[in-house]
């Protein structure tokens, strides 16, 4: 197993601009999520998914957009980048979405925005 | 909105020293989990405290979850260089479904 994979590691883009943050699990979970790291800030929840077809928004939603077309992938849309979105993007899953279950993470994917 | 806060936010101890880093809800919370993220890494998961007054243990690490249910704390005996990180607490707040709020984390720093 693979487990949680993202893409790209590192990006650059100038403000405006707009990109997809890839995410993808090979464990069947059904639980999703994407989170940002910011200095100080922790980690904060911009959006989750309990399954295909069904997402909501986190505590930072404004300026992500998600969608979840397969139970493997959550791909997480920046709409129009903005040097405010600089910040290191976690994906995560975890199996069963109604219990705090261990939530596995992927590596990361490091933005700026200039 | 929910909040839930760490202290401290930073900590430097001699190798060998111990450590604890509190995690404090605004709310109650219906579960706990701790995540240690080494420099430059993603987050790992720890353990899971779910009943009120809680406490398990993993070698040298201590995990407790208050009365309340709204705080928690972790404590390493005597610290090793490799339990330098940050480490998170996660909470699933009472009737919050699905929405996990991550706390502002640790960073340890061991000095050899």
């Amino acid at each position: 197993n693979a487990g949680v994979t993202q893409t790209p590691k590192f990006q650059v883009l100038k403000t405006g601009q707009s990109m997809t943050l890839q995410c993808a699990q090979d464990m069947n979970h059904e639980y999703m999520s994407w989170y940002r790291q910011d200095p100080g800030m922790g980690l904060r929840l911009i959006h989750y998914s309990v399954g295909a077809g069904i997402t909501d928004q986190g505590e930072v939603p404004n300026g992500y957009n998600v969608s979840r077309s397969t139970t493997e992938d959550f791909p997480l849309r920046l709409l129009s980048a903005a040097p405010s979105q600089t910040s290191v993007y976690f994906c995560a899953s975890s199996y069963v979405p109604t219990e705090l279950n261990e939530q596995f993470f992927g590596p990361g994917t490091r933005l700026t925005v200039l | 909105g929910q909040q839930v806060m760490q202290i401290p936010q930073y900590q430097h101890v001699q190798e060998g020293e111990d450590f604890t880093t509190y995690c404090n809800s605004s709310t109650t919370l219906s579960n706990i989990q701790w995540y240690k993220q080494r420099p430059g890494g993603h987050p790992v998961f720890l353990i899971q405290l779910v009943k009120s007054g809680e406490v398990k243990k993993q070698k040298r690490l201590t995990f407790q979850f208050g009365e309340a249910k709204k705080n928690s704390s972790l404590h390493i005996t005597a610290t090793q260089t490799t339990d330098v990180g940050t480490y998170f607490c996660a909470g699933l707040h009472s009737g919050g479904y699905q929405k996990v709020t991550f706390g502002t984390g640790t960073k340890l720093q061991v000095i050899p």
